[in-house]
C-alpha cells in the first residue's frame, strides 16, 4: 500500500533562517506531488505541484521553493524565512492530475 | 475562477444524531469532488471522492452526494458519535485546473 512520510512535525524557527522540509511517498512510482499550506482562518493554499523529477509549478508567488530530486521526494525550502511563512504545511500526492489526492500528517512552522 | 464555500462553519450536536454538512462550488466544470477529515493538528483523510459523472458515494455511516449542475454536495453522516468530531474539508479539481481548490471546512463536535 501506498503511504506519505512528512518531517519534522513541528518546526520553530527565527527570521532570516533556513527552511527544509521533506516529504516522501512509498508504494507508488511517478507520482503527482504537491505542497500545500494552511493558515488560520484560511482554506488550504496550493504552493507547488510537481508531475516529475525536476518538474516544479508554483501556483502563488512567494518566499518558497520546491524541488524533486526524486520520483517520490519533494522538497520545499526557503532561503530566509519571513513571519508570514508561518503555517501548516502539507504534501499530498495522486496517481495523475484530477484523481484521488492523499496527503501526508503535516509541518507546522513557526517563525519567531 | 472556483471558490468553494461550506456551511456551516461550526455544528455541535448530541451524539447519535443524524447530520448534515454542505459544500457549493462556483463552477460547475469539475473532474471530482473529495471529502476529507482533519483532526486538530494533524493532516487530511480522505473521505469519499465522487467523480463527477457520480451522484452518490457511500462509505459505512456516510453517503456524499453530488450535484454538479447546481454546485453543490452535501455529506451525510449517520448515527454521529463522539469520535467523529473532527474537521470535514470539501474540495474540488477543477477541469481547468491542477489540484484541489478547498473550501474552510466545517468544524464539527459530538457530545456524548
Amino acid at each position: 500500500s501506498q503511504t506519505i512520510h512528512q518531517w519534522p512535525a513541528t518546526l520553530v524557527q527565527p527570521v532570516g533562517s533556513p527552511l527544509s522540509l521533506e516529504c516522501t511517498v512509498e508504494g507508488t512510482s511517478n507520482p503527482n506531488l504537491y505542497w500545500y499550506r494552511q493558515a488560520a482562518g484560511r482554506g488550504l493554499q496550493l504552493l507547488f505541484y510537481s508531475v516529475g523529477i525536476g518538474q516544479i509549478s508554483s501556483e502563488v508567488p512567494q518566499n518558497l521553493s520546491a524541488s524533486r530530486p526524486q520520483d517520490r521526494q519533494f522538497i520545499l525550502s526557503s532561503k530566509k524565512l519571513l513571519l508570514s511563512d508561518s503555517g501548516f504545511y502539507l504534501c499530498a500526492w495522486s496517481v495523475k492530475e484530477n484523481t484521488e489526492a492523499f496527503f501526508g500528517q503535516g509541518t507546522r512552522l513557526t517563525v519567531v | 475562477k472556483q471558490e468553494v464555500t461550506q456551511i456551516p462553519a461550526a455544528l455541535s450536536v448530541p451524539e447519535g444524531e443524524n447530520l448534515v454538512l454542505n459544500c457549493s462550488f462556483t463552477d460547475s466544470a469539475i473532474y471530482n469532488l473529495q471529502w476529507f477529515r482533519q483532526d486538530p493538528g494533524k493532516g487530511l483523510t480522505s473521505l469519499l471522492l465522487i467523480q463527477s459523472s457520480q451522484r452518490e458515494q457511500t462509505s459505512g455511516r456516510l453517503n456524499a452526494s453530488l450535484d454538479k449542475s447546481s454546485g453543490r454536495s452535501t455529506l451525510y453522516i449517520a448515527a454521529s458519535q463522539p469520535g467523529d468530531s473532527a474537521t470535514y474539508l470539501c474540495a474540488v479539481n477543477n477541469q481547468a485546473g491542477t489540484a484541489l481548490i478547498f473550501g474552510k471546512g466545517t468544524t464539527l463536535s459530538v457530545s456524548s
